[in-house]
């Protein structure tokens, strides 16, 4: 069974950091691209970025780039997000997700449950 | 980037009917050298993260019951749900991911009537 679970969230003030994990199971996690998307509250999704199963190749939505930085580490099964310079339009709670297939061009088949991040004084 | 609409915003159907939402993309994502919409359906239940019920527009994903269903090609979309039960009440999303920055549309509401 493909489990995704998201730690690190909590609450950060602006301009500080954090760091996101998202331990995964259940999949040869190495073959999967992964994304990150987050969900402001109450409002729709974002794409935010996604790394390849080798974590050679990244990519960023134009909001983060330069800020938050995707990782992985294929030997423990983890997917991070470093978070820097952190902004109130941070506030989010943010999902890791599998790609579908081995190309990062694919949709997301599984999700975890998220992990909230708050940024505010 | 590509802009991905959907309408309408919100609907209310009655349980059993058909509920049908639309969604568009700003330029085509239909891919050429192997004729596949880049393009996925979501579902998402208050609390919960998204699931994803349609992948390449019209394939429903393993476990998702047939009364869902995914149509069109390079801008336009439809998802369609042919028989609405009280538990698909939810928000659903399209995503287009043939170019990044991987896009979803503003989200639909279905309710009840």
């Amino acid at each position: 069974e493909v489990q995704l679970l998201e730690s690190g969230g909590g609450l950060v003030q602006p301009g500080g950091s954090l760091r996101l994990s998202c331990a995964a199971s259940g999949f040869t996690f190495s073959s999967y691209a992964m994304s990150w998307v987050r969900q402001a509250p109450g409002k729709g999704l974002e794409w935010v970025s996604v790394i390849s199963g080798s974590g050679g190749s990244t990519y960023y939505a134009d909001s983060v780039k330069g800020r938050l930085t995707i990782s992985r580490d294929n030997s423990n099964n983890t997917l991070f997000l470093q978070m820097n310079s952190l902004r109130a339009e941070d506030t989010a709670v943010y999902f890791c997700a599998k790609g579908g297939g081995t190309s990062y061009y694919s949709a997301c088949d599984y999700w975890g449950q998220g992990a909230l991040v708050t940024v505010s004084s | 980037d590509i802009v991905m609409t959907q309408s309408p915003d919100s609907l209310a159907v009655s349980l059993g009917e058909r509920a049908t939402i639309n969604c568009k993309s700003s330029q085509s994502v239909l891919y050429s050298s192997n004729n596949k919409n880049y393009l996925g359906w979501y579902q998402q239940k208050p609390g919960q993260p998204p699931k994803l019920l349609i992948y390449w527009a019209s394939t429903r994903e393993s476990g998702v019951p047939d009364r869902f269903s995914g149509s069109g090609s390079g801008t336009d979309f439809t998802l369609t749900i042919s028989s609405l039960q009280a538990e698909d009440v939810a928000i659903y999303y399209c995503q287009q991911y043939y170019s990044i920055p991987f896009t979803f549309g503003p989200g639909t509401k279905v309710d009840i009537k």
